[in-house]
């Protein structure tokens, strides 16, 4: 799988935006990027996705680059329920190994 | 999206003993996962188990430490066996579903098991 790269920490504000960056340089040409977030003493949980295309969904947007080599997770007003690790992870969506590769995410705090 | 229902959510275990953790899904599905959490670290794909075969493992991962059973579609078993400290970990199984996306499948998670080995 396509590796991914993402800075270890990020801090927001309540109620501000939050702009959450992935690099993904070696990207093919079928890879879905995914995001998932895991609460504190959670399960990973499904934020969103996307493959060429801007995206937006009741949780977040994410907005991709024209050559696909990085994307951004957009939380249009983060609250304290939003801090969380953020994983950005490719998935190919012609292979047959439907596994999900972690990395090690971005750890969002967010402060009141 | 599939409801996972993750059985222990923790326990404190003996070096040398083995623990099973079940996982139940409230619907039929295909692929199945489990992920390790060491302490304040990623997520590690264990193996993958579909029903009907044998699990397939990662890297690192044998089955004679983690032996999985895949007896139906909505269960799945991981056993951590001759447990030592090390094996001190957050346990996740995980399992595909569609709906996602159109031709997308995305992932849900249990809430993990976690396991303290003295």
């Amino acid at each position: 799988d396509a590796k991914t790269t993402q800075p270890n920490s990020m801090e927001s504000n309540e109620e501000e935006p939050v702009h959450l960056p992935c690099n993904h340089s070696t990207i093919s040409g079928t890879d879905y990027i995914h995001w998932y977030r895991q609460l504190p003493s959670q399960g990973p949980e499904y934020v969103i996705h996307g493959l060429t295309s801007n995206v937006n969904n009741r949780m977040a947007s994410l907005a991709i680059a024209e050559d696909r080599k990085s994307s951004t997770l957009i939380l249009h007003r983060a609250t304290l329920r939003d801090a969380a690790v953020y994983y950005c992870i490719l998935r190919d969506r012609g292979g047959s190994n439907y596994k999900l590769t972690f990395g090690k995410g971005t750890l969002l705090t967010v402060n009141p | 999206s599939a409801v996972i229902s993750q059985k222990p959510s923790r326990d404190i275990c003996q070096r040398g003993t083995s623990l099973t953790i079940q996982c139940q899904v409230d619907s039929q599905v295909t692929m199945m996962f489990w992920y390790r959490q060491q302490p304040g670290q990623s997520l590690t794909l264990i193996a993958t188990a579909n029903q009907g075969s044998e699990a397939t493992y990662e890297s690192g991962f044998v089955i004679d430490k983690f032996p999985i059973s895949r007896p139906n579609l909505t269960f799945s078993t991981l056993t951590v066996s001759n447990m030592s400290p090390e094996d001190s970990s957050i346990y996740l199984c995980s399992v595909e579903t569609p709906g996602v996306g159109a031709g997308v499948y995305g992932y849900t998670f249990g809430s993990g098991t976690r396991l303290t080995v003295v």
